[in-house]
C-alpha cells in the first residue's frame, strides 16, 4: 500500500530564517506530488504540484519554492521566511492511470510558525 | 476551472442523516466531483468521487442530478467522529496535474 510521510510534524522558526520541508511517498512509482497551505480556519491554498522529476509548477507567486529531486520526493524550500508564511503545510500525492481520477492523497502535515 | 460554492457551516445531530449541497454551475464535460473530509491538524481524507447520478461506499453516497450543477454528499446516521470540514471540488478528469482548487469547505458539527 501507498504511503505517504513529511516532516517535521512542527516547526518553529524565527523571520528570515532558511525552510526546508520534505516530502516522500512509497509504494508508488510516478508520481503527481503537491504541495498546499492552509491558513487557520481556511481552506487549502495549492502552491506547487510536480508530474515529474525537476518538473515544478508554481501556482502562486510567493516566497516559496520547490524542487522534485528524485521521483518520490518532494522539498518545500525558502530562502528567508516571513511572518506571513506561518501555517500548515501539506504534501499530497496523486496517480493518473489511464481512466483513473486524480484523487489525492495527503499526509500528515507541518505545523510552520514564523516568529 | 468550475467554481463550487457550499455552505459555510452546518449543525446536527448524532444518529441524524446530513446532506451537504454543493454547487457547481460552470461544471465541465470532463469535470467529476470529489469530497473530502478534513479533521484539525491532519490533511483531507477522500470521502467519495463521482460523475454522474448516485455513487454509494460504505462512508457516504453522492448524489448528482442530471444537469450536474450541483450534488449532494449524505452521511447516514452520523456520529460526533463526523465532525469536520467537507469540501466538495470538481476537477477535469483527463488532466495530468490536477488543478483541483479546495474552497473554504462546510465546517459540519454534530451535537450529542
Amino acid at each position: 500500500s501507498q504511503t505517504i510521510h513529511q516532516w517535521p510534524a512542527t516547526l518553529v522558526q524565527p523571520v528570515g530564517s532558511p525552510l526546508s520541508l520534505e516530502c516522500t511517498v512509497e509504494g508508488t512509482s510516478n508520481p503527481n506530488l503537491y504541495w498546499y497551505r492552509q491558513a487557520a480556519g481556511r481552506g487549502l491554498q495549492l502552491l506547487f504540484y510536480s508530474v515529474g522529476i525537476g518538473q515544478i509548477s508554481s501556482e502562486v507567486p510567493q516566497n516559496l519554492s520547490a524542487s522534485r529531486p528524485q521521483d518520490r520526493q518532494f522539498i518545500l524550500s525558502s530562502k528567508k521566511l516571513l511572518l506571513s508564511d506561518s501555517g500548515f503545510y501539506l504534501c499530497a500525492w496523486s496517480a493518473l492511470d489511464g481512466g483513473e481520477t486524480d484523487t489525492q492523497y495527503f499526509g500528515p502535515g507541518t505545523r510552520l510558525t514564523v516568529l | 476551472l468550475a467554481k463550487t460554492t457550499q455552505p459555510i457551516s452546518m449543525d446536527s445531530y448524532e444518529g441524524q442523516e446530513v446532506n451537504i449541497t454543493c454547487s457547481h454551475n460552470n461544471i465541465a464535460t470532463n469535470d467529476y466531483i470529489t469530497w473530502y473530509q478534513q479533521f484539525p491538524s491532519q490533511g483531507p481524507r477522500f470521502i467519495i468521487q463521482g460523475y454522474k447520478t448516485k455513487v454509494t461506499n460504505e462512508v457516504a453516497s453522492l448524489f448528482i442530478p442530471a444537469d450536474r450543477k450541483s450534488s449532494t454528499l449524505s452521511l447516514p446516521r452520523v456520529s460526533l467522529s463526523d465532525t469536520a470540514v467537507y469540501y466538495c471540488l470538481v476537477g477535469d478528469r483527463y488532466s495530468s496535474a490536477s488543478k483541483i482548487i479546495f474552497g473554504s469547505g462546510t465546517r459540519l458539527s454534530i451535537r450529542p
